[in-house]
């Protein structure tokens, strides 16, 4: 079936340092990837997502790339701080369905 | 405040007695659905809701029911829980039409000895 393959599971940082975490998906038809930040016993929020049609996607700190080819995608987080450390989810859906499928996830830390 | 309320957000339970965790949402959304989350697996979707006494399937249904009566009310029932579905629950809504955020509740976490 349909998965997204999530990596790294855990990213450790320097503050001011930048992370970068990667998705693949394999469902070809796939044409939205949101990403969610997880803050300890709280559910996941979006932060950033992009549609198939657009490469790139930025919001102050946070970047979004999309290589439909390879069927990658990746969250850049520049200029890391302690506020960042979190889950983060990457998923991939198909827009006007009711499916979304979500990676494993990511444990980031930043290190002050 | 725009919200998903989860109950309850904590559960510790036995083997087979029957459970209810309630969703209610406040933003008039067509679409829920229940997650569960878990180490290594991240979120899996258990089932869905487009509109009232609409429901399907998601990835991971066995063993757990829905209902969907009124629009801002998504119940999760366990009728006989295992140990297996220890877990942390999410549920989440938005509206209908295309693909968009998901808003999610604040979690249950289940423990079934």
């Amino acid at each position: 079936g349909e998965n997204v393959e999530q990596h790294p599971s855990t990213l450790s940082v320097q503050e001011g340092d930048s992370a970068v975490i990667k998705c693949t998906y394999s469902d070809s038809a796939s044409n939205y990837f949101p990403w969610y930040k997880q803050e300890l016993g709280k559910g996941p929020q979006l932060i950033i997502d992009i549609r198939s049609n657009v490469g790139e996607k930025k919001d102050q700190r946070i970047a979004v790339t999309l290589n439909k080819t390879a069927k990658h995608f990746s969250l850049h987080i520049t200029e890391t701080q302690p506020e960042d450390s979190a889950v983060y989810f990457c998923a991939a859906s198909i827009v006007g369905t009711y499916k979304y499928i979500f990676g494993t996830g990511t444990r980031l830390k930043v290190l002050a | 405040e725009a919200q998903v309320t989860q109950n309850p957000r904590y559960l510790i339970t036995v083997t087979g007695k029957k459970l209810t965790v309630t969703c209610s949402q406040n933003m008039n959304h067509e679409y829920m659905s229940w997650y569960r989350q878990d180490p290594g697996l991240g979120l899996r979707q258990i089932y869905y809701s487009m509109n009232v006494e609409v429901t399907d399937k998601g990835d991971v249904p066995e063993g757990y029911k829905v209902s969907r009566k009124e629009k801002r009310n998504f119940p999760l029932i366990l009728e006989s829980p295992s140990p297996n579905q220890t877990s942390l629950y999410f549920c989440a809504s938005r509206p209908s039409g295309g693909a968009g955020e998901l808003f999610f509740g604040e979690g249950s976490r289940l423990t079934v000895l």
